[in-house]
């Protein structure tokens, strides 16, 4: 079975500062790892993923993350966030070929003028 | 479709009755999921369905739970004799094969709320 934990319930930042959204998982198998981002009003979308290979991932619109497996860890990052990345962001992982995701409890970021 | 459909949007019923969501997939894609959003829970794995394959059911919190897929495409998710607690928003997801695609694709959700 696996369990993330999204350390902070809530972030605010002010706009053009950096910001970093905690996450850790356990996993008693190999695991490929997600962030999911769900904007005011909208559904859930990918923001970025970790399935093999390369440890950093990159979004198109300057989010990262970096898997570390000794930590157990998945943390975003951004290093200038824009009010438009106001929204809320879940980790996610899956121990399977298929898409049985185990969410975090999800991180709401608010990013002021 | 452009997307994953989900309706109704919203449903407000009584307690101890049955309710029925239903999902649209996107054109093509084999898998489907259904999770659930509720306060205090998170996003919670209900069951998953695949091609021909015997669905997971595995998340279903309770035998009033059931979800269906007909020829492969739409699903529908039924509770019966609802309860307070069932209230949350229900979502439904699609992919072309499973996380090896490495994206599942949301649709907006289905509210219910049981008075």
């Amino acid at each position: 079975a696996q369990s993330v934990t999204q350390l902070d319930s809530q972030v605010p930042v002010f706009e053009e500062a950096p910001v970093e959204l905690r996450c850790n998982y356990s996993s008693s198998v190999s695991v490929y790892l997600f962030w999911y981002v769900q904007y005011p009003n909208q559904g859930l979308q990918l923001l970025l993923k970790y399935l093999s290979g390369s440890t950093l991932v990159e979004s198109i619109n300057g989010f990262e993350a970096e898997f570390n497996k000794s930590q157990t860890s998945f943390h975003l990052r951004k290093p200038s966030v824009h009010i438009s990345d106001t929204a809320e962001y879940f980790c996610a992982v899956s121990g399977t070929s298929y898409g049985k995701l185990t969410f975090g409890q999800g991180t709401i970021l608010t990013v002021h003028p | 479709g452009a997307g994953v459909s989900q309706s109704p949007s919203n449903k407000v019923t009584e307690k101890g009755k049955d309710v029925e969501l239903r999902c649209d997939p996107i054109s093509g894609h084999t898998a489907l999921y259904w999770y659930r959003q509720s306060l205090g829970q998170g996003l919670e794995f209900l069951i998953y369905f695949q091609g021909n394959s015997a669905p997971d059911k595995s998340g279903l919190p309770s035998d009033r739970f059931s979800a269906e897929r007909t020829g492969g495409s739409v699903s529908t998710l039924t509770i019966q004799r609802t309860q307070q607690e069932d209230s949350a928003v229900y979502l439904c997801a699609s992919s072309l094969e499973g996380v090896g695609t490495g994206e599942l694709f949301f649709g907006e959700g289905s509210r219910l709320t049981v008075l």
